[in-house]
């Protein structure tokens, strides 16, 4: 079945250092969305990307959408102390049965060190 | 802005009883998808549902069941708990099934003893 892989596992930073998450989907995905979420909380919807090579912004946060839309990015320009926490990509697949059910990759925790 | 409510929050049982999980999906989406979260691990997708039709099913365990009402809510029966039933588990919503974003209600906290 489709898989969803995502790393690094955990990444600790020095507060003003960038941090980067990688995801990579097994087959071609209809689009991907980025999540972030703290301990003892929920998902908070982030961003979604649907274009083939896609790049949006948010503030620090660049989020890129492979040209094979296999693949994504997250990155954050000068971590701060509130940029804790877990980051998940969520792809869907592509495809005409496409229901829209997420399979998330494995997560990225980030630590940041004030 | 209006979200995804869900009830309870918190959850404990013995094993081999019985829970029923509800969700209330944002106003005007009628598409809900469960998932179910272990320690330390993503969100799995249990089950789906658009305009009142199950639309996708997961690892869902035989014993769980679910359905949506015809006001959109949502609700996940989970019978004869088993330790491993253990879990955070949300309920998320969207406009339309297949491309819309997800958003999370913020779980219930399922505990089997």
């Amino acid at each position: 079945g489709q898989q969803v892989m995502q790393i690094p596992q955990y990444q600790h930073v020095q507060e003003g250092e960038d941090f980067t998450t990688y995801c990579n989907s097994s087959t071609t995905l209809s689009n991907i969305q980025w999540y972030k979420q703290r301990p003892g909380g929920h998902p908070v919807f982030l961003i979604q990307l649907v274009k083939s090579g896609e790049v949006k912004k948010q503030k620090r946060l660049t989020f890129q959408f492979g040209e094979a839309k296999k693949n994504s990015s997250l990155h954050i320009t000068a971590t701060q102390t509130t940029d804790v926490g877990t980051y998940f990509c969520a792809g869907i697949g592509g495809g005409s049965s496409n229901t829209g059910k997420l399979i998330f990759g494995q997560g990225t925790t980030l630590q940041v060190k004030p | 802005a209006a979200g995804v409510i869900q009830s309870p929050r918190h959850l404990i049982k013995e094993k081999r009883e019985t829970a029923t999980l509800k969700c209330y999906p944002i106003p005007r989406h009628d598409t809900v998808y469960w998932y179910q979260q272990g320690p330390g691990q993503d969100p799995q997708f249990l089950i789906s549902f658009y305009e009142k039709m199950q639309s996708d099913k997961g690892s869902i365990p035989d014993r769980f069941s679910a359905q949506q009402f015809s006001d959109y809510h949502s609700e996940l029966n989970m019978s004869s708990l088993e330790l491993g039933d253990s879990a955070l588990y949300f309920c998320a919503s969207s406009l339309a099934a297949g491309l819309d974003t997800q958003y999370f209600g913020p779980g219930t906290r399922l505990t089997v003893l």
